[in-house]
């Protein structure tokens, strides 16, 4: 069983730039949640995406927009970078079934904006 | 609105030392979900353990445990006979029920560091 994986592991932008984060989901998970982790804080939820739908959204602005592909794996967009948004993304998937709540995390990407 | 407390920003302890680690829920749901995971340095969470609402038994699983107590609203982690390798920020969040379509949001406390020194 493959595990939650992300890239790039780090990266560094400049204020006004764009950024794509990419995640591969869990092997038989159809669900994907992004996460705002700044530094000493909990995850802020940025998203979530179940079959390739939006399904629910946190108190982030619509420059971070996202999507999901049919193999579930996802991609989170970021524009116009601001320096409030150097954080750790942390994504998550898990299966949409009624009896299934929990969450597998990736490693995160480390987004530094200068 | 929903909201966990986890009172205890840092706790440092010696190897082989007990240590509770406390988490307080504030919800209107009937049903709901209480988590608890492990971020080690790497910075990957970890999931520990998932309760719902409707169970309040206590769970012990090796050396970790779980006391969840609905007439308090608090979920708290024991970890008995800690070792180095617990040292870690452990957070404690809350699920609300799931609404229409298959919305799995955490509402997440701030997080306890917890330092277990040799």
């Amino acid at each position: 069983e493959t595990g939650v994986t992300q890239s790039p592991t780090h990266l560094i932008k400049t204020r006004g730039q764009q950024v794509t984060l990419r995640c591969s989901s869990q092997s038989g998970h159809n669900t994907v949640s992004w996460y705002q982790q700044a530094l000493g804080q909990g995850p802020q939820f940025i998203f979530q995406y179940y079959r390739e739908e939006e399904n629910g959204r946190g108190n982030f602005p619509p420059r971070f927009s996202g999507l999901q592909f049919p193999n579930y794996s996802s991609e989170m967009n970021v524009s116009t970078l601001e320096l409030g948004d150097s954080a750790l993304y942390l994504c998550a998937s898990s299966f949409g079934g009624a009896l299934s709540y929990e969450q597998y995390f990736g490693p995160g990407t480390r987004l530094t904006v200068t | 609105a929903q909201k966990v407390t986890q009172a205890q920003t840092e706790i440092s302890v010696v190897e082989k030392e007990d240590v509770t680690l406390d988490c307080v829920y504030e919800t209107r749901d009937t049903t709901y979900y209480l988590f608890w995971y492990k971020q080690p340095p790497s910075g990957e969470l970890v999931f520990l353990i998932r309760r719902n609402s409707f169970d309040e038994q206590n769970e012990i699983s090796g050396r970790y445990s779980w006391n969840f107590q609905k007439s308090t609203s608090s979920f708290n982690f024991t970890i008995t006979a800690s070792q180095v390798v617990d040292s870690a920020v452990y957070f404690c969040a809350l699920s609300e029920a799931p609404r229409a379509g298959n919305n799995r949001k955490l509402i997440w406390g701030l997080g306890t560091s917890l330092a277990v020194n040799p």
